[in-house]
């Protein structure tokens, strides 16, 4: 399979508290995304770092990307309730087409007020 | 604005059956793909199309069929519904970024079509 892997598979916290998810990949990667997926639904982009790019903000996020460790990290910061969902890292693979994403298996973030 | 609409959002099938998902965008993208969602597996890649008229083989394509003769809409065929084809399976599309980049752009899914194989 060529799916990554990702770390915690679950996490617990308390609102206000930060949040850190890690993603493992195989393959050199054109870029790396973040999706968001609440129970039930389907998946949210939150934010893309290109493989030329070490970090990156959006709002409450910070994304990390280390090519050389074929590793990323998302971070959540002062979490509220609403965070809670699963999120997945997806890869776009070098050389293999810009639609054929690879997810990561999933971190399920669980925040209590 | 729909976005990517998929139907339906529920459906079982008895083994041997073949039915057809929808999947429709409204928003001019290039690109469409299908994932099945297994528990502990993620999303795994079953089909992708580029454009109206192209598609091709994801990870897991097998006893799945795809066409794409517009650019809005994608469906999803099980030509004989099995009980490992129990899963959830989204629909996403994407614009294809400028070409002198080359690179990839953010997917917008659907809501899902949760099926049942019995």
């Amino acid at each position: 399979s060529q799916q990554g892997e990702e770390d915690p598979q679950a996490l617990s916290i308390q609102e206000g508290e930060n949040a850190t998810m890690n993603c493992s990949y195989k393959t050199s990667i054109n870029n790396l995304q973040w999706y968001r997926q609440n129970s039930g639904r389907g998946l949210v982009h939150l934010i893309l770092i290109r493989s030329n790019e070490r970090e990156k903000h959006s709002g409450r996020l910070r994304v990390t990307l280390d090519t050389s460790k074929k590793s990323s990290s998302l971070l959540i910061t002062a979490s509220r309730a609403a965070d809670t969902a699963s999120y997945f890292c997806a890869t776009a693979p070098m050389n293999t087409g810009f639609q054929k994403l690879v997810f990561g298996t999933g971190t399920r973030l669980l925040v209590s007020p | 604005n729909a976005g990517v609409t998929q139907t339906p959002k529920f459906q079982v099938l008895k083994t041997g059956q073949s039915m057809t998902l929808q999947c429709a965008q409204d928003m001019n993208h290039e690109y469409m793909s299908w994932y099945r969602q297994d528990p502990g597996m993620g999303l795994r890649l079953i089909h992708y199309s580029v454009g109206a008229g192209i598609t091709d083989q994801g990870e897991v394509p097998n006893g799945y069929n795809v066409s794409r003769s517009t650019t809005e809409d994608f469906p999803l065929r099980l030509l004989s519904a099995a009980p490992s084809q129990t899963s959830v399976y989204f629909c996403a599309s994407s614009y294809r970024q400028a070409r002198l980049m080359g690179m990839n752009t953010e997917a917008f899914f659907g809501q899902g079509t949760r099926l049942t194989v019995v």
